[in-house]
């Protein structure tokens, strides 16, 4: 079964620029997470999605950061304007609650490097 | 609010060593705790997960335990090898599905 796929792995940009991140969860799992994580830090929720509605997205900074799963599958994250501060790892995960496995077991991705200059 | 705490910060031990990481929540009302590794550059692995009703759960050489009423986890690892050098990061969900994560116990595990 294939993992959680995310692209691109690494994106380096100026500041001001606009970037986007693109998410494939596991297949069949209905619920999809963004995370920040900083250097030396443990990862920060962004948005949490039950297919394609956006349950939880209290901690996304909305001036500047939108996400979209249109059609409940894959997602994507985008910065507009990116400043110095977003230089960060991005991680995916999915989980699926009704696999009769361990609830919320979460699956993440290899995650996306941010650099903003 | 939740708040997650790992420790320590980092450990080094010879190999062959058996070690303890510990992990404290604030609020104990959690509806799972998961450990995780994390090797440089990479994203996140999912090694135990301890659902609230359980008090540990076990995989090859790691024994994860809980004590949700003290607010309480530790990863033990057996006779640790250097491939177990790595990051490990506790996290703790309620039923939201939301995980609050520690800052992580880096190790390094020295041949």
């Amino acid at each position: 079964e294939a993992g959680v796929v995310q692209s691109p792995r690494y994106k380096i940009i100026e500041k001001k620029q606009p970037v986007a991140f693109w998410c494939n969860p596991i297949s069949g799992h209905n619920t999809l997470y963004w995370y920040l994580q900083n250097l030396g830090q443990g990862p920060e929720l962004l948005i949490r999605y039950e297919n394609e509605e956006a349950v939880d997205d209290s901690q996304l900074p909305k001036d500047r950061f939108s996400a979209e799963r249109l059609k409940g599958v894959d997602s994507t994250l985008k910065i507009q304007p990116a400043e110095l501060g977003d230089s960060a790892v991005y991680l995916c995960a999915s989980s699926d609650p009704y696999s009769g496995g361990p609830y919320n077991e979460q699956f993440f991705g290899p995650g996306t490097r941010l650099t903003v200059l | 609010k939740q708040e997650v705490t790992q420790i320590p910060a980092a450990l080094s031990v010879p190999e062959g060593e058996n070690l303890v990481l510990n992990c404290s929540f604030t609020d104990s009302a959690i509806y799972n705790l998961q450990w995780f590794r994390q090797d440089p550059g990479k994203g996140l692995t999912s090694l135990l997960l301890i659902q609230s009703s359980q008090r540990e759960q076990t995989s090859g050489r790691l024994n994860a335990s809980l004590d949700k009423s003290s607010g309480r986890s530790t990863l033990y690892i057996a006779a640790s090898q250097p491939g177990d050098s790595a990051t490990y990061l506790c996290a703790v969900s309620g039923n939201t599905g939301k995980l609050i994560f520690g800052q992580g116990t880096t190790l390094q595990v020295k041949p």
